[in-house]
């Protein structure tokens, strides 16, 4: 079993819409969790952090269920812009520290 | 404004070479990585070091090695480059907890020839 498993997609979806990614992780040690986006042929950038009470930015929620060992990511009223590839992270520190990136949702936002 | 860079974009080289991939950060971050990114397999970890000098393998290490001499460097050593090294190579260096947010540099395409 991955460490980290994302479905890959992709997603093809209208603007407008509601789309949820949902990420699962194997350690139950994990301690942060993380949303990356990353555009086509660019590096990635940290999307969001996620909190174990769940939060919120603009359009974006994020959540995590630790008893499933899982994580969301909910993305309210699509834009075009929005159309990138989404890598769920897990990281974890015991006896040092690890990170491992989940192999990405592909989101496709049409007109 | 954070920043990771990367000797080159694009680089194109010979099986049996020797090559070598730059990564400078100007954040003081301690913790650097070396991952190479391909089609279906996401991100995989070769190398990371937390400290001068530190290194520790990640999950695919073999054919690599990796040289931190100075806390803003952190390079990428292919010893023997082989077919199957041709991939996108992506550095990052992480900021201390708690956020622990990587920042990438651009990337290097390397082809194997």
């Amino acid at each position: 079993r991955k460490e980290v498993e994302q479905d890959p997609g992709p997603f093809n979806v209208p603007e407008g819409a509601t789309v949820a990614f949902n990420c699962t992780y194997s350690n139950s040690a994990s301690q942060s969790f993380f949303w990356y986006r990353q555009d086509c042929r660019k590096e990635p950038k940290l999307l969001m952090s996620v909190y174990s009470s769940g939060n919120e930015d603009g359009r974006f929620t994020a959540q995590l269920n630790r008893a499933s060992q899982y994580i969301s990511l909910l993305i309210r009223d699509s834009k075009l812009s929005d159309s990138a590839t989404y890598l769920c992270v897990v990281r974890w520190a015991t006896g040092g520290f690890k990170t491992i990136f989940g192999a990405g949702t592909r989101l496709f936002v049409k007109a | 404004d954070v920043k990771v860079t990367q000797s080159s974009r694009y680089l194109v080289k010979r099986t049996g070479e020797k090559v070598f991939l730059e990564c400078v950060q100007d954040m003081d971050h301690e913790n650097m990585f070396w991952y190479r990114q391909d089609p279906g397999l996401g991100l995989r970890l070769i190398y990371f070091s937390y400290d001068v000098k530190m290194k520790e393998k990640g999950d695919i290490p073999e054919g690599y090695s990796v040289s931190r001499e100075k806390k803003e460097r952190f390079s990428l050593i292919l010893e023997s480059a082989s077919t199957n090294q041709t991939s996108m190579y992506l550095c990052a260096s992480e900021t201390s907890g708690p956020g622990y947010e990587q920042f990438f540099g651009p990337g290097t395409r390397l082809t194997v020839l």
